[in-house]
């Protein structure tokens, strides 16, 4: 059973528009969230990270929301550009804070 | 610095064959994971060390075998390989928990005919 979950397999949007990925968890004991990003071929990078006590993190273009009531988080874009046309997973921190929990990822197409 | 290395890059198995994929890391981290990545299925925690001669079982570790010798080395096994580890195959390390980020090679692909 899936702890942590992403519902949308694939996004497509127009460059310059928003993009939002969406991720849900069942587990309440998760209380810190990240997102990577991955291209073909190469191992997912960081991207950007929530902890449990926050509801909202930004970085640049990027903002990460949590709702812990809906078990859910979700990644903004804002502008979007083709350069994030990747692979997006989120992921969650287990309670002893030395594994992550991956999402089965969310293909993010931008197009020009 | 080359951060997280993993050799090979590719391999083609026949199926029973044996084989060991070694992950490598110069960032002096205590933390290394192995996952497996499948399509729709994300990455899936195989084993992990939390240091040197500690290994732990992740999600799905069954048919594979690990080893932390030295610390910056990680290494996954499988003894008699089968077609449903056909997969893309990462390892990842990080310096402390809680892990609130990890570092992550550039995978193996892995085929098992």
């Amino acid at each position: 059973d899936q702890q942590v979950k992403q519902n949308s397999p694939s996004l497509s949007v127009q460059e310059g528009r928003i993009s939002i990925l969406n991720c849900d968890y069942t587990n309440s004991m998760f209380d810190y969230f990240l997102w990577y990003k991955k291209y073909p071929a190469e191992g997912p990078t960081f991207l950007i990270s929530i902890s449990s006590i926050k509801d909202k993190n930004e970085d640049g273009r990027f903002t990460v929301f949590l709702n812990k009531s809906a078990k859910h988080l979700s990644l903004h874009i804002v502008p979007s550009q083709p350069g994030d046309s990747a692979v997006y997973f989120c992921a969650a921190m287990n309670n002893a804070g030395n594994m992550l929990t991956f999402g089965g990822g969310t293909r993010l197409m931008v197009k020009p | 610095n080359a951060g997280v290395t993993q050799t090979p890059k590719f391999r083609v198995l026949k199926t029973g064959q044996s084989m060991t994929l070694l992950c490598a890391q110069d960032m002096n981290h205590e933390y290394m994971y192995w996952y497996r990545q499948d399509p729709g299925m994300g990455l899936r925690l195989i084993h992990y060390s939390v240091g040197e001669g500690t290994t732990a079982k992740g999600e799905v570790p069954d048919g594979y075998n690990v080893s932390r010798l030295k610390k910056q080395n990680f290494l996954l096994g499988l003894e008699s390989a089968a077609p449903s580890q056909t997969s893309v195959y990462f390892c990842a390390s990080t310096i402390q928990v809680p892990v609130h980020e990890q570092f992550f090679g550039p995978g193996t692909r892995l085929t098992v005919l």
